[in-house]
């Protein structure tokens, strides 16, 4: 059965380092979003993203985030400079049609001491 | 802003017992709506969902009921099993705007605990 994979499981990082998760979106799918939730807390939108450009972005979607989609397979999430707020669970999601069901990665533990 | 709220962090049902999990939206624009079942360590993972224009849905085990003029709905688990002790979330989204995918906008989610 297909999935969405990501990749680190989990990155421990110093603030202010720039950190980068990786996603592998299922292949015939269309629309691709992150997603993340910190420990405890709902799990949060951040960004969708289709056709090549962001179609969506929630307000913690700052200026330090970016997505990128580089070679037509993986969907990156940058934090540019990663805040101690930034610890939480990341989770890279796709669907084939939007408001469609959304298949969900294992997720990417993101701890920033 | 929790335009989708779950008020129950956890519910304790007995094995062989209904589960029901209850769900409440503010935003009357959302049209479509999921339920998505979330082990330990894992993602999440869809689980069953309900468009607008339908009242019931139904997936094995697995009901959803969807109360649109109470901005409420709820999935039903018969008969409970201890597989299915984990955590629920209740998600919702908009119509397709057509320029574009918009977000799921979840709840908070329900622990639940089925006991033997």
């Amino acid at each position: 059965e297909p999935e969405v994979t990501q990749t680190p499981s989990h990155q421990v990082t110093q603030m202010g380092q720039e950190v980068i998760l990786r996603c592998v979106p299922i292949s015939n799918h269309l629309y691709f979003y992150w997603y993340r939730q910190i420990l405890g807390q709902k799990v949060e939108f951040l960004v969708s993203f289709y056709n090549n450009e962001i179609s969506e972005k929630s307000e913690i979607f700052d200026d330090q985030f970016s997505v990128e989609r580089p070679d037509g397979s993986n969907f990156t999430l940058k934090i540019r400079s990663t805040k101690l707020e930034d610890s939480a669970m990341y989770f890279c999601a796709s669907s084939d049609i939007s408001t469609g069901e959304l298949f969900f990665g294992e997720g990417s533990r993101l701890t920033v001491l | 802003d929790q335009q989708v709220k779950q008020n129950s962090p956890s519910l304790s049902v007995q094995e062989g017992r209904i589960s029901i999990l209850n769900c409440d939206y503010t935003n009357s624009m959302f049209d479509y709506f999921l339920w998505y079942k979330k082990y330990p360590a894992e993602g999440p993972t869809f689980l069953i969902s309900i468009s607008s224009i339908k009242d019931k849905n139904e997936d094995g085990r697995f009901t959803v009921f969807l109360n649109k003029s109470a901005k409420h709905l709820s999935l039903h688990i018969v008969p409970s099993q201890p597989g299915d002790s984990a955590v629920y979330f209740c998600a919702a989204s908009q119509p397709f705007s057509g320029g574009g995918a918009d977000g799921l906008t979840f709840g908070k989610g329900t622990h639940l605990i089925i006991q033997p």
